[in-house]
Formats: C-alpha cells, structure tokens, sequence
C-alpha cells in the first residue's frame, strides 16, 4: 500500500514566510521522518518524530504528528532561497513495535521553491 | 566519520547491455544497505535491502540483482538491460533493527536507450 504522501506537490513562496508540507500514511507506524533532496542529488534526513511524539523542533523546523489521522506535517519557518529542495516523508515498514531494519517508504514529496 | 560512495554519478547504456553499479560505506561496521530507485520527479521505491554480507532480500519483482560481497559493499546488477530501468538510483546504509536515519550516496542517473 501506498505509504507517506505528501501535499501539496508543489509550492512557491518568498523568502521569509514560512512553508507548510503534509504527509499522509496508511498503515501503524514506529516513526516517521522527513527528507530533503536537492536537485540531482541524494536525501538528507531532516528530522524524525516517534509515534509516542505530538510535536518536535529542530531549528527552524517543526513537525507535527497526529497517528489518530494518520499524518504529519512539516513547517519550515522564515525560509531562505536555500531551503528550495523536495522534501520526502519517510515512515518505516513495520507495524508499531515490530522489526523493519530501516525499510522505509517514501511518499512522492514536495518540490519548495523559494524565492529571493 | 561515516561516508558513502557511490559511482557512477551518471551511465548511459544501451538496452540489451549489463549493470554494475558500486556502493560502498564506510567509517561503520555491519550496516544495513538499501538500494532505492527514484524516477523522475516521484518518491523512492526500495528495491532491495541487506542486513549483512550475502544477505539480500528483494521488495520488487524486476529485472535486477543485488549482492553483498563484502560488509560494506553492496552492488547492483543486471544481465540485461531495459529500457524501463532508467532511473536515479540511490544507496543508503542504516544501523540497527529499527533504523531512525538513513544516510543516502548521491546517487547514479541511469538512462537506458
């Protein structure tokens, strides 16, 4: 089953505002993270929220997860020209507790662009 | 620190032809090892994935192979190219049973003509 899609699937916005993205998924989860990719390049992790976990911050970055809907969302806050990047949520393979050895799914992610 | 290597950054091959791609990790001993294949401008489809040397299991049915050779080497294959193989193709190793971050090569840009 599909796992982690994210919308919208595009966004455009200046410089300074802040930036919105959310994922939705099917299944129990252990965690969900979140990835960035810059053109042509490979994914870096952002951040990870656990599914005991409402809320997490890591600089400008704030997720959010709410298991009772099956999502989350990432907020990028005073975005600078440089976060323009897809951003993937990730969310591991297992039901909740079991063993996944890292077997993510991606979900066909976000394309930020920020304008200077 | 830990590193990943991955090569080619780019190949164009002609349908009918075999793969090699190599990736390497290292810095970190027994890591789990993830191919992903990314088509254009879409999300990421694991295709296979190995807890330890010749270890290999396979989440698609498909034209390719994947080996452990070596504890840090993870190599993928295929004896005959097609055309619907083209594709980025991203390495990642983890650790543990529950990996909480994969780290990502910078991947390979197959195109099969």
């Amino acid at each position: 089953s599909q796992q982690g899609e994210e919308d919208p699937q595009a966004l455009s916005i200046q410089e300074g505002e802040n930036a919105t993205m959310n994922c939705s998924y099917k299944t129990s989860i252990n965690n969900l993270q979140w990835y960035r990719q810059n053109s042509g390049r490979g994914l870096v992790h952002l951040i990870l929220i656990r599914s005991n976990e409402r809320e997490k911050h890591s600089g400008r970055l704030r997720v959010t997860l709410d298991t009772s809907k099956k999502s989350s969302s990432l907020l990028i806050t005073a975005s600078r020209a440089a976060d323009t990047a897809s951003y993937f949520c990730a969310t591991d393979g297992s039901h909740a507790g079991g063993t996944s050895y890292g077997k993510l799914t991606f979900g066909q992610g976000t394309i930020l662009t920020v304008h200077p | 620190s830990q590193t990943i290597h991955q090569w080619p950054a780019t190949l164009v091959q002609p349908v009918g032809s075999p793969l090699s791609l190599e990736c390497t990790v290292e810095g970190t001993s027994n890591p789990n090892l993830y191919w992903y294949r990314q088509a254009a401008g879409r999300g990421l489809q694991l295709l296979f994935y190995s807890v330890g040397i010749g270890q290999i299991s396979s989440e698609v049915p498909q034209n390719l192979s994947a080996s452990r050779p070596q504890d840090r080497q993870f190599i993928l294959s295929s004896k005959k190219l097609l055309l619907s193989d083209s594709g980025f193709y991203l390495c990642a190793w983890g650790k543990g049973e529950t990996n909480e971050k994969l780290f990502f090569g910078s991947g390979t840009q197959l195109s099969v003509l």
